[in-house]
């Protein structure tokens, strides 16, 4: 069973510092995605990542938020400088050829002290 | 936007059948899916139904899609303790690129 792997599970972090979530998708998925989920709501998409470069973004997904991909492998969001209201659990998806599976991580909780 | 709803709480006893129910609003989606969330864990595919479908079934689960009315159903036959979870319903469309619209989950409590 294939499957999308996030590091680090939990990370604590202080406001304004910044934070690098992880995520290894499923190698031969082309797209790639970041959702989160504030404890008790519905998850909500960020960004959508395809051909090295952002093909969608929501309007949450701010200044402060950037992903990339390094290394051809590791898919990333970084978060510039932490807001209290970044405490979330944050979901990297990922969807192969075929467009019909997608497919979720583990999830970072993000707490921001 | 698009609006995804479901309802917040359904309880069952053990062996009897779930349903849970979807609505959404919107008319191009093309496939519609079922995740399940377990406590502290991610988001784990279940099932998902191509909109030219109007009935699926894998095993316990049977999702049932009228997509005049818009509506989604996923059925677990024979519930068990072990399907207590949160269960989401998404919908994707092609006009989206893959972006998922999710409901606010309906928590499943099933009674031994």
């Amino acid at each position: 069973e294939p499957e999308v792997t996030q590091t680090p599970s939990h990370q604590v972090t202080q406001m304004g510092q910044e934070v690098i979530l992880r995520c290894v998708p499923i190698s031969n998925h082309l797209y790639f995605y970041w959702y989160r989920q504030i404890l008790g709501q519905k998850v909500e998409f960020l960004v959508s990542f395809y051909n090295n470069e952002i093909s969608e973004k929501s309007e949450i997904f701010d200044d402060q938020f950037s992903v990339e991909r390094p290394d051809g492998s590791n898919f990333t969001l970084k978060i510039r400088s932490t807001k209290l209201e970044d405490s979330a659990m944050y979901f990297c998806a990922t969807l192969g050829v075929e467009n019909t599976e997608a497919f979720f991580g583990q999830g970072t909780r993000l707490t921001v002290v | 936007g698009e609006d995804v709803e479901q309802s917040l709480f359904l309880s069952v006893r053990e062996g009897d059948s779930s349903v849970i129910n979807c609505t959404y609003t919107d008319s191009s989606s093309t496939y519609l899916y079922w995740y399940k969330q377990e406590p502290g864990a991610g988001l784990q595919l279940l099932t998902y139904i191509f909109s030219n479908m109007d009935m699926k079934q894998d095993q316990r689960l049977t999702v049932l899609l009228n997509k005049k009315d818009k509506h989604l159903s996923l059925r677990i036959a024979d519930t068990q303790t072990g399907d207590s979870a949160i269960y989401f319903c998404a919908e994707k469309s092609d006009s989206t690129l893959g972006r998922l619209y999710f409901g606010r989950g309906t928590q499943l409590t099933v009674w031994p």
